[in-house]
């Protein structure tokens, strides 16, 4: 199947700082590509779908600002997690599709970033 | 009222016998998809198996099979003989095709943990 790399795996940080966590699709293109964040033994929230060259679309009750989403190519999207604080800290998971605009394409998962605030 | 229904807590099984892990599903479009997912500690989502709401037989991948019964909206996994490696949590999700384009996205059920015995 499709490969979705995600960087850092994990990354511990000061409350303040701002964390940048990338997603790339290895072998594939991604027109789409999907951002969730996940508590222990809970499901995914999606936060964000973000497009290709244009403006990322956020689900209801994320923060625009707090979460930067940056998708300036087919095979790369960029999670910006600013001013992060404890509350921040969570389990973060990309996605990519490969084709748009049809119910039977598969969604193909990165491995997920673990960030922990201090 | 919830688009993917897991009520499961939690499953056991003992290794090398069949599971079935259900899954409800409440859409009013006649065109969906349903995916199985499985997420191992690691944290990584696995793409399982896949369902089209038109499709006329239930689904295989190995020893993964999709339980389909549209009129009972109900998408169920079975697993054949259970392995360890198949202690995970197993996440049923839907998309819509009220969602076309690129945007679709995946709605996700709460989950259930599969536990396999030896």
């Amino acid at each position: 199947g499709a490969v979705v790399s995600q960087h850092p795996s994990w990354v511990i940080c000061k409350s303040g700082t701002s964390v940048k966590i990338e997603c790339r699709s290895l072998d594939f293109q991604a027109t789409t590509m999907f951002w969730y964040r996940q508590f222990p033994k809970q499901s995914l929230m999606l936060m964000a779908t973000s497009n290709e060259g244009s403006k990322a679309t956020y689900e209801q009750g994320v923060e625009k600002d707090k979460f930067l989403i940056n998708h300036a190519s087919l095979t790369l999207s960029t999670l910006t997690v600013t001013s992060a604080h404890p509350e921040d800290s969570s389990f973060y998971i990309c996605s990519a599709r490969d084709i748009a605009g049809t119910v039977t394409d598969t969604q193909y998962f990165g491995p997920g970033t673990r960030l922990t605030v201090l | 009222a919830q688009k993917i229904t897991q009520t499961q807590p939690g499953m056991f099984v003992q290794e090398k016998e069949a599971v079935t892990l259900d899954c409800t599903y409440d859409t009013s479009d006649p065109s969906y998809g349903l995916f199985w997912y499985k997420q191992p500690s690691s944290g990584e989502m696995i793409f399982l198996i896949y369902q089209g709401s038109y499709d006329q037989q239930n689904a295989t991948e190995g020893r993964y099979s999709l339980n389909f019964q549209k009129a009972r909206k109900s998408a169920n996994l079975v697993i054949s003989a259970s392995q360890l490696g198949d202690s995970a949590m197993y996440f049923c999700a839907m998309r819509e095709v009220g969602y076309t384009g690129a945007n679709s996205k995946l709605t996700f059920g709460k989950g259930i943990t599969l536990s396999v015995r030896p």
